[in-house]
C-alpha cells in the first residue's frame, strides 16, 4: 500500500474551519484516499473518500490535489465533537483491507 | 444504517483463560470482516480478513492459533484469544464492509466500538 505522511497532531479552536492535510506522494492511479476518524475509546468513523474530484458530504469536505501527491480534509465549523484522531489512507481499487497509518491528533479549543 | 456492534465492550480475566468477542453486523450483511488491535497511543493494527464461510487471512506475524476466527454467517464474526496473558491485553476493533468484487470495493468500512481485554 502506499504511504500516506499527516502531522502528528493539530489545534483548532471550536466554531472555526479545520483544514487536515495529508501527502501521499506515491499515490497510484487506482488509490481512493479515504479518511476515518477515532474519538476516545471508539472504533474508526467513516469520514469521506475521493479519488480525483473533490467530494462533499454532510461531515466534511476532502480537496484533492491535481496531481494526486496531497489531500486535504476540511472540517468546515468544528466542534469539540470533532476532537479525534484523523487517518487518511490509500486503498487500491478492488483491495479490501484499509492499513492505518499514525494520524492526525486534532484537538478544538472551546 | 450500516451499524456494527461489538460484545463484550470491555473484559477483565485471568491469565490462562480464553476470551471471544463477538462482532455483529446489525442492519447489513457483511461478506469481509476485519479485526484489529491497538495499543494505547498507537494505531490500529490488523489482525485478520474473514470472509463469510471460509478461512480468515492472517496478517504476518499475528498467530493464527492463538487468535482463532469464525466468520459463520453474513453477520456475525468472532474472535476468540486463546490461554490469554497480559502481553495479550489490547483494544479489539472489529469492522464489516459489505459485497466483493471491485463494484463494492470502495464502500466504507463500518466499525465496532472496540472491546477492552485485560489480562491480569
Amino acid at each position: 500500500d502506499a504511504k500516506t505522511t499527516q502531522p502528528n497532531s493539530m489545534e483548532s479552536n471550536e466554531e472555526e474551519p479545520v483544514h487536515l492535510p495529508c501527502n501521499h506522494s506515491t499515490i497510484s492511479g487506482t488509490d481512493y484516499i479515504h479518511w476515518y476518524r477515532q474519538l476516545p475509546s471508539q472504533g474508526p468513523e467513516y469520514v469521506i473518500h475521493g479519488l480525483t474530484s473533490n467530494v462533499n458530504n454532510r461531515m466534511a469536505s476532502l480537496a484533492i490535489a491535481e496531481d494526486r501527491k496531497s489531500s486535504t480534509l476540511i472540517l468546515h465549523r468544528a466542534t469539540l465533537r470533532d476532537a479525534a484522531v484523523y487517518y487518511c489512507i490509500l486503498r487500491s481499487q478492488g483491495a479490501q483491507k484499509l492499513v492505518f497509518g499514525q494520524g492526525t491528533r486534532l484537538t478544538i479549543n472551546p | 444504517g450500516a451499524v456494527v456492534s461489538q460484545h463484550p465492550s470491555w473484559v477483565i480475566c485471568k491469565s490462562g483463560t480464553s476470551v471471544k468477542i463477538e462482532c455483529r453486523s446489525l442492519d447489513f450483511q457483511a461478506t469481509t470482516m476485519f479485526w484489529y488491535r491497538q495499543f494505547p497511543k498507537q494505531s490500529l493494527m490488523l489482525m485478520a480478513t474473514s470472509n463469510e464461510g471460509s478461512k480468515a487471512t492472517y496478517e504476518q506475524g499475528v498467530e493464527k492459533d492463538k487468535f482463532l476466527i469464525n466468520h459463520a454467517s453474513l453477520t456475525l464474526s468472532t474472535l476468540t484469544v486463546t490461554s490469554a496473558h497480559p502481553e495479550d491485553s489490547s483494544f479489539y476493533i472489529c469492522s464489516a464492509k459489505t459485497g466483493q468484487g471491485q463494484i463494492y470495493s470502495n464502500q466504507p468500512q463500518h466499525f465496532g466500538d472496540g472491546t477492552r481485554l485485560s489480562i491480569l
